[in-house]
């Protein structure tokens, strides 16, 4: 089945402990994304991947961290979460040219 | 579920109704808008897409409206069932394939 998986799907943890969560695509997707969502303001942007080795920042980028060693993974790091960093996070893929993104279950990260 | 859908405008159907969800965007240069739904507790599912040189594209028992004097988008649903219940989000592109850009959502409700 074609899917992007994400792990863990919650997650509690305390302020200034480093986190990933992890992402993964099996549908050999050139782009990856990762959004956050908070309630009334839809989805913003993380980060964005068009390829291996290409990363830039979307959005709402301070804070986070991505890397992109392997096409089919995307994980997204918190080096020193924080509590404004609590939110609802979700990893897309799509083909680089299309517009249609494919999202993940979501992970719900909560930093107390 | 993911309590994404708090502070969102609701709108309640009964099941067999014809419903109609509304979207203002903000970028009259936007040249393509996706409908997206997400269920409880699981990631955003593309529903139906229109690019900005039509004003009405139809799926199975959805129409997308375009109407781009007023900018404003609508995803209408014809005899609502109770697996419609979701938040559902437009999204438009601002520019190229990494500039997709998503409205806050409204809640569907569909009740028997």
């Amino acid at each position: 089945e074609a899917q992007v998986t994400q792990n863990p799907r919650y997650l509690i943890t305390v302020t200034g402990k480093k986190l990933t969560v992890t992402c993964s695509q099996n549908m050999n997707h050139e782009y990856m994304s990762w959004y956050r969502q908070d309630p009334g303001l839809g989805l913003r942007q993380i980060y964005y991947s068009m390829n291996v080795e290409v990363t830039d920042k979307g959005d709402v980028p301070e804070g986070y961290k991505v890397s992109r060693k392997e096409k089919r993974n995307f994980p997204l790091i918190l080096e020193s979460p924080s509590p404004n960093q609590t939110s609802l996070y979700f990893c897309a893929s799509k083909i680089t040219g299309d517009y249609g993104y494919t999202f993940g279950s979501g992970t719900r990260l909560t930093v107390v | 579920g993911e309590s994404v859908g708090l502070h969102l405008p609701t709108l309640s159907v009964q099941e067999g109704d014809n419903s109609i969800i509304n979207c203002a965007y903000s970028n009259s240069a936007s040249d393509y808008f996706i409908w997206y739904k997400q269920e409880s507790g699981k990631g955003p599912q593309f529903i139906i897409d229109i690019r900005s040189n039509m004003d009405k594209r139809q799926g199975q028992r959805v129409t997308v409206l375009l109407n781009k004097t007023v900018k404003h988008l609508s995803l209408q649903i014809a005899a609502t069932q109770p697996g419609d219940s979701a938040v559902y989000f437009c999204a438009e592109n601002t520019g190229g394939y990494n500039k997709l850009i998503f409205g806050a959502g409204t809640r569907l409700a569909v009740h028997p």
